[in-house]
């Protein structure tokens, strides 16, 4: 079946832009997850959603950034104002219980120039 | 605050040899998981070890899992240049709310 889903695949963007990540995730997977990974600090795990609650948003790196889940599926993570330092591939994962093994989407490259 | 530690971080072999990559980690952990990662691309998920003592193999590759010691190593047998790639493991301390945290990867290339 398909895999997890992102896009764009690629975004470049001027720094104080607004941008929207989008991620569809395995059909019937309830658990879904967003992650930045960067050179400098590896992979790191930013907001998790199981249905359409994120129980902790604690992850999110500053309150430009926000995410929202919608019908149990697509999720969407909105950087405002962009800066330099948001430069990153962002993973989206998601897996079939709240512990199962999260299988991950291909990633959006985002370049804040 | 979880840590978690792989060595070594980058590692050059020869087709035909045998190696170990090693993960420890700082806490008592749920699960730990074995990611694949080639250039440009995103996390393939490779084994989850559940219980202290776990092993499990696929191909050339052997995980294990020793959660007194809080440590998993990854096992590479007669590389071969095919498994050139980024090895991430990850530690789930929360039952996924938390997410994973991973290690910093170790880049293996595997000469022919």
């Amino acid at each position: 079946g398909a895999g997890v889903s992102q896009s764009p695949s690629n975004k470049v963007t001027e720094k104080g832009k607004d941008v929207e990540l989008r991620c569809d995730p395995i059909s019937g997977h309830t658990a879904l997850y967003w992650y930045r990974q960067s050179l400098g600090q590896g992979l790191e795990f930013l907001i998790y959603f199981q249905g359409n609650s994120a129980p902790d948003k604690s992850g999110l790196p500053s309150d430009r950034f926000s995410a929202e889940r919608t019908g149990g599926s697509v999720s969407t993570l909105t950087i405002q104002r962009t800066q330099q330092e948001d430069s990153a591939v962002y993973l989206c994962a998601s897996s079939s219980v709240r512990s199962g093994t999260q299988y991950f989407g291909p990633g959006t490259r985002l370049l804040v120039l | 605050e979880l840590k978690v530690e792989q060595n070594p971080l980058f590692l050059s072999m020869q087709e035909g040899k045998n190696y170990t990559i090693y993960c420890n980690y700082s806490t008592t952990s749920d699960r730990l998981y074995w990611y694949r990662q080639d250039p440009g691309k995103s996390l393939e998920s490779l084994f989850v070890l559940l219980s202290n003592g776990a092993v499990k193999q696929e191909g050339r590759l052997m995980a294990s899992l020793d959660t007194k010691a809080r440590l998993s190593t990854l096992h590479i047998t007669a590389a071969v240049h095919d498994l050139s790639a980024t090895y991430f493991c990850a530690v789930d301390i929360g039952g996924g709310a938390d997410g994973l945290t991973f290690g910093k990867g170790t880049h293996l290339i595997i000469q022919p």
